[in-house]
């Protein structure tokens, strides 16, 4: 069975520029959440989606937003792009029904901002 | 900020166990404790969670004190491809709960042959 799926695997960006990444969840998994991680630090929540409605925000600015399509994929959007907008991101897709609702995590885009 | 304490590095021979710490002396009562692990440059993997009875399954055991304070994660027989940084995180249940977690910084465990 097919994993998370997250596009591309790495993208480089320059400052102030637009991204786009792309996850595609565990099938039957209604729940996708994004999350950044920096080097040396341990990931940190953005957004969850259920149902294509937004449940969970974390502290991120308003330069990022997602959305999630009927076919329950995801895409996260970072605008204005800053050299500390630097991370792996990370996709996670759960059945999202609450619960004991594990996570499972897809392999991350490596977005690097010069 | 994450609701758990963990020691920063640990190391443990090859073929030995590994017994990773974690201390969660806030804990409530709907919470879970979760372990994930993250090798270099991959995604977090599962590996196991527990209410407050010990559990086991195929990658690991968790052995969580009476008190729910604490807990140890136990890798029965660690081979290098268990050099990974180790996550421990309360997670609280319910629809309202979603699906959030709260990572700390981990402990990064090394394997020596």
């Amino acid at each position: 069975d097919a994993g998370v799926t997250q596009s591309p695997t790495h993208l480089i960006k320059t400052r102030g520029q637009h991204v786009t990444l792309r996850c595609s969840p565990i099938s039957g998994h209604k729940s996708v959440s994004w999350y950044q991680q920096v080097l040396g630090q341990g990931p940190q929540f953005i957004f969850q989606y259920y149902e294509k409605e937004e449940r969970g925000r974390g502290n991120f600015p308003d330069r990022f937003s997602a959305r999630q399509f009927p076919n329950y994929s995801s895409e996260l959007n970072v605008n204005a792009l800053l050299l500390g907008d630097s991370a792996l991101y990370l996709c996670a897709s759960s059945f999202g029904t609450g619960g004991v609702d594990e996570q499972f995590f897809g392999p991350g885009t490596r977005l690097t901002v010069l | 900020d994450a609701k758990t304490t963990q020691p920063p590095s640990m190391d443990c021979a090859e073929g030995r166990a590994a017994n990773l710490p974690c201390n969660h002396s806030t804990i409530s009562g709907n919470e879970y404790v979760y372990w994930y692990r993250q090798i270099h440059s991959q995604g977090p993997q599962y590996i196991i969670h527990g209410l407050k009875n010990n559990e086991t399954n195929e990658m690991a055991s968790l052995i969580i004190t009476e008190d729910r304070k604490s807990s140890t994660l136990i890798l029965p027989h660690a081979t290098l491809r268990d050099t990974a940084v180790y996550y421990c995180i309360v997670r609280a249940t319910g629809y309202s709960s979603a699906s959030k977690i709260i990572f700390g910084s981990g402990t990064r465990l090394s394997i020596r042959p």
